[in-house]
């Protein structure tokens, strides 16, 4: 059975800190896709990044950055420099690519950046 | 580009009522999933179909049903309503295999309010 954990409930910074969202997964598979999304108060999900097993190289988009460490099934999320906009809830998820696979999420992180 | 139409996108209805929810995926997928997200939680798969035919089934109480029609576009029915089935619904959509590899795509969500 597949399983992500974000041990973080809940995190709190003020602006321009750097924070980092943690995501431990498990799977018993080899082929495997992680997912960070991000929840903003409105409600939809917004997708941020897809990785595959295959692919253990870091990724950086803007203030975004992602670390993937096989060896310890984590895949972290770091915002630099944070901003009020990034106040939501991430959550991390983890697929399968066995024919129609569904996505299993963690139950999220709410992040809070206060001016 | 065209995206997942959900309607509506709020809902309420009373103890014991139904309702039906609405997901027009995006041109040319064929599959579609429904996500169950309650209050503070994270989404939780219900089920899902491909070519009109479901596909897999997640937590889906036994007073919901769901199908596909001929033009991709899904419905979910979900009868004798309780306080518990208030939640936001999402749906996703994606062309055959490919949301296996992550490559579903969301729609707003219909939010679900039961008194």
């Amino acid at each position: 059975a597949q399983k992500v954990t974000q041990a973080q409930t809940e995190i709190s910074v003020v602006e321009k800190e750097d924070v980092t969202l943690d995501c431990v997964y498990e799977t018993r598979d080899t082929t495997y896709y992680l997912f960070w999304y991000k929840q903003p108060p409105s409600g939809e999900l917004v997708f941020l990044i897809r990785r595959n097993s295959f692919d253990e190289q870091n990724e950086i988009s803007g203030r975004y950055s992602w670390n993937f460490q096989k060896s310890t099934s984590s895949f972290n999320f770091t915002i630099t420099a944070s901003q009020v906009v990034d106040s939501a809830v991430y959550f991390c998820a983890l697929s399968d690519p066995s024919g129609y696979s569904t996505l299993t999420f963690g139950k999220g992180t709410m992040l809070l950046v206060s001016p | 580009a065209a995206g997942v139409i959900q309607s509506p996108r709020h809902l309420i209805k009373e103890k014991r009522e139904t309702a039906t929810l609405k997901c027009y995926p995006i041109p040319r997928h064929d599959t579609v999933y429904w996500y169950q997200q309650g209050p503070g939680q994270d989404p939780q798969f219900l089920i899902s179909f491909y070519e009109k035919m479901q596909s897999d089934k997640g937590s889906i109480p036994d007073r919901f049903s769901a199908q596909q029609f001929s033009d991709y576009h899904s419905e979910l029915n979900m009868s004798s309503l309780e306080l518990g089935d208030s939640a936001l619904y999402f749906c996703a959509s994606s062309l055959g295999e490919a949301g296996g590899r992550g490559e579903q795509f969301f729609g707003p969500g219909t939010r679900l309010t039961v008194l």
